[in-house]
């Protein structure tokens, strides 16, 4: 059975501050793994990962996977209280057909 | 912009009753799918349709039923509400396998208690 765990489950920090996320997977016949953040909403796309080692970016949010540990981080440096949402990670194996395996989520909470 | 509208936001349902949940895309998605969140799981999948007519059952699927009579539309069915069913719901659709952007565009939910 595919599996997806996230860590935290959920984090305080202050404005200002760096977080990592984490997301770590047991799969067969992996295809990628997606971020997304959820506000108060639908969850929003963040990134889309295929290759190990390859760092995707976008403004002040990176990410990474390592696909010989099984696992990935979210990055989020100069926090803000904006970038307080639920971060889910998901992992789309070729064995599943379309669907996506979730991870529980990390609630990150910035403070001002 | 991939537009994904669910029928509505909140719903309080009695036990026993029958609960449609509709949701639309306006972005001729071939995938649709039907998810429960609940706080500390993460998203589950209860169906999933790959086309008109066509179902799987994901994770959870017990206690619901689905139909997709048109592409553009996917329902889920709760035949008899229960309380454990007191959830939220979020629909999704994206393009099918294969695609090498196979992200999935979500709706807004449905929030659903059942007393």
């Amino acid at each position: 059975e595919d599996k997806v765990v996230q860590s935290p489950l959920s984090l305080v920090v202050h404005e200002g501050d760096t977080v990592t996320l984490n997301c770590s997977y047991e799969v067969t016949n992996f295809r990628s793994l997606l971020w997304y953040k959820q506000e108060k909403k639908a969850p929003t796309f963040l990134f889309m990962l295929t290759s190990s080692g390859i760092e995707k970016k976008s403004g002040r949010l990176s990410s990474i996977l390592d696909k010989k540990e099984l696992f990935s981080i979210l990055n989020i440096t100069a926090t803000q209280t904006g970038d307080s949402a639920i971060y889910l990670c998901a992992v789309d194996a070729t064995n599943a057909g379309n669907m996506l395996t979730f991870g529980g989520g990390t609630r990150l909470m910035v403070k001002p | 912009d991939v537009k994904v509208t669910q029928s509505s936001r909140y719903l309080v349902k009695r036990t026993g009753e029958k609960v449609f949940l509709e949701c639309v895309q306006d972005m001729d998605h071939e995938n649709m799918f039907w998810y429960r969140q609940d706080p500390g799981l993460g998203l589950r999948l209860i169906y999933f349709s790959y086309d008109v007519k066509m179902k799987e059952k994901g994770d959870i699927p017990e206690g619901y039923s689905v139909s997709r009579e048109k592409k553009e539309r996917f329902s889920l069915i709760l035949e008899s509400a229960s309380t454990n069913q007191t959830s939220m719901y979020l629909c999704a659709s994206s393009l099918p396998g294969g695609s090498h952007r196979n992200e999935q565009y979500f709706g807004p939910g449905t929030r659903l208690t059942v007393t």
